[in-house]
Parts: C-alpha cells; structure tokens; sequence
C-alpha cells in the first residue's frame, strides 16, 4: 500500500487554467506539506497542516489554495496557472511532532508542465 | 534564502568506493536529516541527527554533525550502482516547524 499518494503524477496544461493536485496517507500523520522542487532540484515548502489546520503559508501566490477536509488529505488548487509554476509539486506527511522528531514521508509528486 | 547547502553539487565515483557529501546551514537547529531522491521519484528519509548528537550509522550510512561549524556529513561506504541518487540534507530550525532542504548532491555511481 502506497504511505503517501499523489495524482495525478503528470498534469500538462495550458496557460490560465485551473488544476487541482490531490494527496492521501494512510499512515495516521497528523501533519501534512506541499513542497514545490523546481528545475535546479530546490525543494521550497509551500503549505503544511496540522489535523486540518493550516499552520504554515509561506510566500506563495494566492492563486496557490489547499484544502485539508480531513487529516488524511490536502489537496492543492492552482488557479490561472503560469508558466512559472511548471515544477514538481510533492505531498509529504509527518507524524505530531512533525520535523522536530520524525522525517517525513514522500509522495512520489506530480509533474506540472504549464504550456 | 536557503538553509541548508551541500557539497559538492555533483559527484561520480566507482562502485565499491566510499562517498562523502557535505551540508553546510546557518542558523541553530534541532537537527538535522537526510533524503535520497532517485530520478523521477519522492525523497526517502535516510536517517535524523539530533544537535546533540554527533554520529549516527545506519548500514552503510554514516552521518556526523559538528553544530560548532554548522556542518553534517554523509558517508556512504562500499557504493552500490543502486545507490545512485540525489542526496538532500534538510534542516528543523527553531521554531519555524518546518524542514528546509538544501539544494542536494548528485551521486552516480559507475560500474
């Protein structure tokens, strides 16, 4: 069984469009992440949530919204896609005490290709 | 800016040989982890070193941390071809609840 799963695992998609990126773990972790790694390999946290509050925004675009309808999910809606935001997109997953005990566990992304 | 930086940015070696990759960071943390992220694939925690502690093994894994220079280490010893990969060092610093990775190192290893 897959801990942390994420789909699509590829997304191409024209300019302007919205898209939604969905995660799930199966592992009981209370806290969960959106990390965005871009063409030089850098991995940029962008969300995390703690038993479905959001305890971690960082500067991202407010086109960027995640939903967490319950601890084991946080999905990631993009709205008037850009051709910057081409990335991988990661989903991770942390038990309570998140990065202070524990590491975290990934999904396997999703690529976004914004043509 | 980023936290965490490693060294070198790329590195090819012999399968067999022992491999070394360096992370710098700047600010206290409480420690200090790990990944492996093989092509096209999530990152895999590797292993977690707390700022008191200074080694920590795990099979073929050896990782040190001197808190005084703000660097790890990460050894890989007897390189296998599978453990070709980029290797990331991610930091949880303060309060800030959060891991801040660096930008990784690039391990190949020839047959």
């Amino acid at each position: 069984d897959t801990a942390v799963s994420q789909t699509p695992k590829y997304l191409v998609t024209q300019m302007g469009n919205d898209k939604s990126i969905k995660c799930e773990q199966n592992l009981g972790h209370d806290t969960m992440y959106w990390y965005k790694q871009d063409s030089k390999k850098f991995l940029k946290i962008m969300f995390s949530y703690n038993n479905k509050e959001l305890i971690i925004n960082e500067t991202v675009p407010n086109r960027f919204s995640p939903k967490s309808p319950d601890k084991a999910h946080l999905n990631l809606h993009i709205n008037s896609l850009e051709l910057g935001d081409s990335a991988v997109y990661f989903c991770a997953s942390s038990p309570r005490g998140g990065s202070r005990t524990d590491g975290y566990t990934f999904g396997s992304g999703t690529r976004l290709t914004v043509v | 800016s980023q936290q965490g930086e490693e060294d070198p940015q790329a590195l090819s070696i012999q399968e067999g040989e022992n491999a070394t990759m360096n992370c710098s960071y700047k600010t206290s943390i409480n420690n200090l982890q790990w990944y492996r992220q093989n092509s096209g694939r999530g990152l895999v925690h590797l292993i977690l070193i707390r700022s008191n502690e200074r080694e920590k093994h795990s099979g073929r894994l050896r990782v040190t941390l001197d808190t005084s220079k703000k660097s790890s280490s990460l050894l890989i010893t007897a390189s296998r071809a599978a453990d070709t990969a980029s290797y990331f060092c991610a930091t949880d610093y303060g309060g800030a609840q959060k891991l801040v990775f660096g930008q990784g190192t690039r391990l190949t290893i020839n047959p």
